[in-house]
């Protein structure tokens, strides 16, 4: 059964701290997304990838945010330095991209920045 | 601009009961649709989609969608709710170039 993993699935960090999620996609899907979900703002996304490319992260502060792919089975989303208004639930997605539209979901990184 | 909208926060309905959770869009083109279901503490998880032919769509755990284009809505719908279909329901819309666009959800709430 392939599933998308994260990990933490919990993080407690203090303000001004460095976060660093990580996904595994599914094996053999070429696109990655990362989400921020929100009660205020609901589901959000922030970045996603193609065969391990940036196409888009205009969804993300840039100032404090950034995403990778180091290789094919790994995607990063790091916070530097966290402040109390990223508290939320980051989710990563992956796909096949054009071949095929549905997205599947990982279980969430929730993060509480205190 | 594109957008889903989901019209109501929250459905509450009776076990036993069919249950419908609303879905309209405003895309250009032909897109294709989804609906998918978060369960508490969960990521989302994919029920149904419509890409072209039958306007009525079936997908996991005994939910159906039904699409009509004249009034852009892709309504999700399950003829017997079950208590644990308590949920949150995101519809989404694919126009192409990579991205879903999602609605804000709406809670189902099943009372026994």
């Amino acid at each position: 059964d392939a599933r998308v993993t994260q990990t933490p699935r919990d993080k407690v960090t203090e303000m001004g701290q460095e976060v660093t999620m990580r996904c595994q996609p599914i094996l053999g899907h070429n696109t990655v997304f990362w989400y921020r979900q929100t009660m205020m703002q609901g589901l959000e996304l922030l970045a996603y990838f193609r065969n391990r490319a940036p196409l888009d992260d205009s969804g993300m502060p840039k100032d404090r945010f950034s995403a990778e792919m180091p290789d094919a089975t790994l995607a990063t989303l790091k916070i530097q330095p966290s402040e109390p208004r990223d508290s939320a639930v980051y989710f990563c997605a992956s796909g096949l991209g054009e071949r095929e539209e549905t997205q599947y979901f990982g279980p969430g990184t929730r993060l509480l920045v205190l | 601009a594109q957008s889903v909208a989901q019209p109501e926060d929250q459905v509450n309905v009776a076990e036993g009961n069919p249950l419908t959770v609303k879905c309209t869009y405003s895309v250009s083109g032909n897109p294709y649709l989804f609906w998918y279901v978060q369960y508490p503490n969960r990521g989302l998880q994919f029920l149904l989609k419509y890409i072209t032919g039958d306007n009525l769509v079936k997908g996991s755990y005994g939910f159906e969608a039904e699409f009509n284009k004249s009034q852009t809505s892709f309504h999700l719908k399950k003829p017997s709710a079950l208590v644990s279909d308590s949920a949150l329901y995101f519809c989404a819309v694919f126009p192409g170039a990579d991205k879903l666009i999602f609605g804000t959800g709406t809670r189902l709430q099943v009372f026994p």
